[in-house]
């Protein structure tokens, strides 16, 4: 089992949607990284998070750290939001493997 | 300002070849990290370094070799190539350790025949 897991694998919407994508982790940590991986291979950080919430334009991730679930969730949905997106625990330098989100104009 | 850079950026060997990836960063950043990315799986941790003449074994280091006599280069060596070891490597930098935002390279996709 790997120690962090996420969900849904695969993930379709039209443009526009609000989009939810869940990551969970068995692992203690004491932050938690979002990252994006875009079509071309590139990954880049969206976010670093130890509590609460982060916004970043239309990007909002949350975590609960006593629960060991944080979600990254994507307000009206563009299809240049299709990427796979992957949450890892640093700590313990574990990545789950990810969520690919396609965004139909 | 290039960030992050690996070469090469594809790479075919045969098996029992040696060959090293090319990782730099012009960032200043004490940590530097390899991961490989292999289909349904995450990315997985090779070595790391905290700094210049110190690294360390991550999650499935087997068949890698790693060096760090600088603080802008941490190359990753293959020693005798096996057709397992294809995949796609990732250099990343940070700070000063895991928990500071990550930064990426392009990757070198590796096919061993």
């Amino acid at each position: 089992k790997n120690e962090v897991e996420q969900s849904p694998q695969n993930l379709t919407a039209q443009e526009g949607e609000f989009i939810t994508i869940n990551c969970s982790y068995s692992v203690g940590i004491s932050a938690l990284h979002w990252l994006q991986q875009h079509p071309g291979g590139g990954i880049v950080s969206l976010f670093m998070l130890s509590s609460g919430k982060k916004k970043h334009g239309r990007l909002i991730a949350t975590i609960n750290i006593q629960e060991k679930h944080s979600s990254l969730h994507i307000t009206a949905s563009h299809p240049r939001d299709s990427a796979v997106y992957i949450c890892a625990a640093p700590n313990d330098m574990r990545f789950g493997a990810g969520t690919r989100l396609t965004v139909k104009p | 300002n290039a960030g992050v850079t690996q070469t090469p950026k594809f790479q075919v060997l045969k098996t029992g070849q040696s060959m090293t990836l090319q990782c730099a960063q012009d960032m200043n950043h004490e940590y530097m990290s390899w991961y490989r990315q292999d289909p349904g799986m995450g990315l997985r941790l090779i070595h790391y370094s905290v700094g210049a003449g110190i690294t360390d074994q991550g999650e499935v280091p087997n068949g890698y070799n790693v060096s760090r006599s600088t603080t802008e280069d941490f190359p990753l060596r293959l020693l005798s190539a096996a057709p397992s070891q294809t995949s796609v490597y990732f250099c990343a930098t940070g700070a000063g350790s895991p928990t500071d935002t990550q930064y990426f390279g392009p990757g070198t996709r590796l096919t061993v025949l």
